[in-house]
């Protein structure tokens, strides 16, 4: 059972469109990260969530962590071909707080063709 | 991914032979963690250690693997009497204590190979 279920597993889309990952859970994290990994590469650290309902951006990238602190998205705005790779979200759940014990994803593989 | 460094980024070991993988924090930070991604799997919790101390080895097979991070010296991963199972991406991350935001930061992994 994957406690972190990321959709779509893949998307390929065009230079230009939107598109929006998600990240549910039937359990609550204290805090949620998303991460972006190339291939050869380690994860790379995008954004940590830890307020229920709290929305950061990071230039075309929105990231919402939501009410209940079960599930999180994040969304792109007119992808551009750099935004291609594995983009991971993981959790800590309550009893791992102040750790860095996470619970990852199996990731969401973006193509963007130009 | 600036600052923790893993070496080496990649290593073939034959069936039976042992693994060493090491790991130094980035500056400042107290508390290693080591993640294993097998190919078509996410990644998954290994241990999480602190100078001198396992804090947390419940993701580590019982057997064959064992983690250290001594006073000196970087963390260090061994796999005894390889099988081709243990192919994979291994990747190191740390973080200062307390860890704010349960927020880790990542090497570049080292990739393991076994023939």
């Amino acid at each position: 059972t994957q406690l972190l279920e990321q959709s779509p597993q893949f998307l390929s889309i065009q230079e230009g469109e939107n598109l929006t990952v998600y990240c549910n859970s039937s359990s609550v994290f204290s805090s949620l990260q998303w991460y972006r990994q190339e291939p050869g590469e380690g994860p790379v650290l995008l954004v940590t969530v830890v307020t229920g309902g709290e929305v950061k951006k990071l230039k075309r990238l929105t990231f919402q962590f939501g009410d209940a602190r079960k599930d999180s998205s994040l969304h792109i705005t007119a992808a551009q071909p750099g935004d291609t790779g594995l983009y991971l979200c993981a959790g800590a759940r309550r009893g791992s707080s102040n750790t860095g014990k996470l619970i990852f994803g199996q990731g969401t593989t973006l193509q963007v063709k130009p | 991914n600036a600052g923790v460094m893993q070496n080496p980024r990649h290593l073939v070991r034959r069936r039976g032979q042992e693994a060493r993988l090491r790991c130094s924090p980035m500056k400042g930070h107290s508390h290693v963690y080591w993640y294993r991604q097998l190919p078509e799997e996410g990644l998954k919790f290994m241990v999480y250690l602190q100078k001198e101390n396992i804090i947390d080895e419940s993701g580590m097979p019982k057997e064959r693997f064992s983690a250290e991070f001594p006073k000196e010296g970087p963390s260090i991963l061994r796999i005894q009497q390889v099988v081709r199972g243990d192919s994979a991406a291994y990747f190191c991350a740390s973080s200062p204590y307390p860890v704010p935001g349960n927020t880790i930061y990542f090497g570049e992994g080292s990739w393991l190979t076994v023939v």
